[in-house]
């Protein structure tokens, strides 16, 4: 069965840590895999995308890493702000691109 | 960049009445577009896939006379709830792929609207 597992799910830290968050999936064939940032009652924000042959890919204080042989990604988030708070979405797609799945989604609170 | 754009951003309507929402891929052709609904806390629940020019495909539980889907141009879509109720009150999303915008090399492009509050009174 096709899925998108995501932990923890919720986390809180303090502002100026860092944290890691987690996606483990199984779909087949693989295509890429996206992470979305999403505040609270907007849309979906494109943090990074990855396809298979990459391992690595940064946006500013956002790094996230692909390891396609164990089916598993993580998202780093460096010197976290308030801002940072919001739900963090891991997306992929499979079946070159014309299914997609959801994970459930991490929900960060960055405390002052 | 590309910009998905949806209408209303909010909206309140009675009980009994349809709403309908648009989705709009305001500067690229989107040959797909998805249509999500979100409950407060939760995640994103893919309730369609939308294809310009052919019906829409349902995910499984998801009433397609219900919520109707109209893909009728590649920078439109349209959803309307029909004969709404209270528990179709949520958070509706849309999304809209493009091929290769940018000349990404990742496949299918994929940008979100900034979602429609549908509440039913």
């Amino acid at each position: 069965k096709n899925q998108v597992e995501q932990s923890p799910q919720s986390l809180i830290i303090l502002e100026g840590k860092n944290c890691t968050l987690q996606c483990n999936y199984t779909v087949s064939p693989f295509s890429n895999l996206r992470w979305y940032k999403q505040d609270t009652g907007r849309g979906p924000v494109s943090l990074t995308i990855m396809t298979f042959s990459e391992n690595t890919k940064s946006n500013g204080r956002y790094t996230a890493t692909l390891d396609a042989d164990t089916k598993q990604s993580s998202l780093h988030i460096t010197a976290s702000q308030l801002s940072d708070s919001a739900s963090y979405i891991c997306v992929v797609q499979y079946s070159s691109a014309s299914k997609i799945i959801f994970g459930s989604g991490t929900r960060l609170s960055i405390r002052p | 960049g590309a910009v998905v754009s949806q209408h209303p951003s909010r909206v309140i309507c009675k009980s009994g009445t349809s709403v309908k929402i648009e989705c709009r891929s305001l500067d690229f052709q989107a040959t797909t577009m998805f249509w999500y609904r979100q409950f407060p806390k939760q995640s994103l629940m893919l309730m369609a896939t939308s294809n310009e020019g052919s019906k829409a495909t349902y995910e499984q539980g998801v009433e397609k006379d219900k919520f109707l889907i109209n893909h009728a141009s590649l920078t439109l879509s349209t959803l309307t709830v029909t004969s709404a109720h209270p528990e179709d009150s949520s958070f509706y999303i849309c999304s809209a792929s493009s091929s290769g915008y940018g000349g990404e090399r990742t496949g299918n492009t994929i940008y979100f609207g900034e979602g429609s509050w549908l509440t039913v009174v």
